[in-house]
């Protein structure tokens, strides 16, 4: 699974939105963008995923650029209860055959009032 | 319940002694992960099983660790002859079949060797 490169911290106030940014510059073509966030004392959760297209759950928005290299993890409207650590992870994605996740150290997002 | 569940929550054991961590996941989940944890660091892959047999298990550290599935529902992790560096927390996963979909964590059972 390709690398990926996260800041190891951000800061974003109650209500506005977090921009959660990811390089994975040697991403395969059949590799996706996973999102995973963890907040403390919990098992990671998932949030979204995408190949090369932009998405957008009722979670968060994730837009890839259009090289693939890196990606950016939008939360439109961060609270309190998004502070976590979010983990940006490259991987085969759903029709492939499973594989591990490989978490890096991820960004911890302090959202504060 | 429907989420993965893992036990015990907690685990405290004396060093050299043998602990199982057991993971029970999502009912007609066919793959499951062992991840451990070590603070201010993310998981750490372990194995992964689809169904009863474990088809990575390049993450385990050293032979003192070995993981059964023999039915391909729960799972017991095994640890032989604990060392203090064992000390982590230990996250179990499942998804829904044999491709990469989504996957659930469990809780985790904190692991400390004394």
């Amino acid at each position: 699974d390709a690398k990926t490169t996260q800041p190891p911290s951000m800061d974003c106030a109650e209500g506005r939105a977090a921009n959660l940014p990811c390089n994975h510059s040697t991403i395969s073509g059949n590799e996706y963008v996973y999102w995973y966030r963890q907040i403390h004392s919990q098992g990671p959760q998932y949030i979204i995923h995408g190949l090369k297209n932009n998405e957008t759950n009722e979670m968060a928005s994730l837009i890839i650029t259009e090289d693939r290299k890196s990606s950016t993890l939008i939360l439109p409207h961060a609270t309190l209860r998004d502070t976590a650590v979010y983990y940006c992870i490259v991987r085969v994605g759903p029709a492939g055959t499973a594989s591990k996740l490989t978490f890096g150290t991820g960004t911890r997002l302090q959202v504060t009032l | 319940g429907a989420g993965v569940s893992q036990t015990p929550s907690n685990k405290v054991t004396e060093k050299g002694k043998y602990v199982e961590l057991r993971c029970d996941p999502i009912s007609g989940h066919t793959a499951l992960y062992w991840y451990r944890q070590s603070l201010g660091q993310g998981p750490e892959f372990l194995i992964y099983f689809q169904g009863t047999g474990a088809a990575d298990d390049s993450g385990l550290p050293n032979d003192r660790f070995f993981a059964v599935r023999p039915e391909g529902s729960v799972s017991t992790l095994k640890i032989q002859r604990t060392e203090r560096g064992d000390s982590a927390v230990y996250l179990c996963a499942s998804s829904l079949n044999g491709r990469n979909t989504e996957a659930f964590f469990g809780q985790g059972t904190r692991l400390t060797v004394v």
